[in-house]
């Protein structure tokens, strides 16, 4: 089956930079996918990285090493509406689906 | 502007009544997608559709219905069979290959008393 590995939790202040694993076991792997949540909202994507290195989009950034099945993403110059969860998602074989981790909830502070 | 409608935003439903969440895209996209969120958790996938007239079951299919009959449109019904059907319902839709750029609804959050 699938399983992925992300914190529950993750607290910063303003300004300061937050970096989020994700750790994955998964058969048919197509790529690594990040979504924001804000509460009672809907996900929004964020990024995709099908191969190994680093995507970046303004102050957010995501990392995958598939040997290691493993990928992060990192969230720079925290502001106040960052605040939100945050899921790592992979992609697995033909039909284009996404199976989900956890969450990790990201609070800023001021 | 495209996007995706889901209706209604909150749903209350007795214990034992069939009910259908709507789910409407209007961004021409082949794939779309029904999850499942419970409080404080990730999203699970209930049954998807990659093309008209064909839809399979997801990991949770269990108490669920869908139909897609037209591109736009992919309905779910969530059945008395379902043991607990409480929580907070998504739709998505993708192109084939979008590079798993899904689109989401706005969701529906039914309650069953």
């Amino acid at each position: 089956g699938q399983s992925l590995e992300q914190p529950s939790e993750v607290t910063a202040v303003e300004g300061a930079i937050v970096q989020i694993n994700c750790t994955y076991q998964t058969s048919g792997f197509y790529g690594l996918s990040w979504y924001q949540q804000h509460d009672g909202g809907a996900p929004t994507f964020l990024s995709y990285n099908a191969l190994d290195g680093l995507e970046e989009t303004g102050r957010f950034s995501s990392f995958l090493s598939r040997s290691d099945s493993y990928g992060y993403l990192l969230l720079q110059e925290l502001q106040m509406k960052d605040s939100a969860s945050y899921f790592c998602a992979v992609g697995r074989a033909a039909g284009n689906k996404l199976t989900f981790g956890g969450g990790t909830r990201v609070l800023v502070k001021p | 502007d495209g996007g995706i409608t889901q209706s209604p935003k909150y749903l209350f439903r007795k214990e034992g009544q069939n009910v259908t969440l709507s789910c409407e895209q209007n961004l021409n996209h082949d794939a779309m997608y029904w999850y499942r969120q419970d409080p404080g958790q990730g999203l699970r996938l209930i049954y998807y559709s990659q093309i008209v007239n064909d839809f399979q079951k997801g990991d949770i299919a269990e108490g669920y219905s869908v139909s897609r009959e037209k591109k736009e449109s992919f309905p779910l019904t969530v059945t008395s069979a379902q043991k607990n059907p409480t929580a907070f319902y998504l739709c998505a839709s993708s192109t084939e290959q979008g590079g798993y750029g899904y689109t989401f609804g706005s969701g529906t959050r039914l309650t069953v008393v």
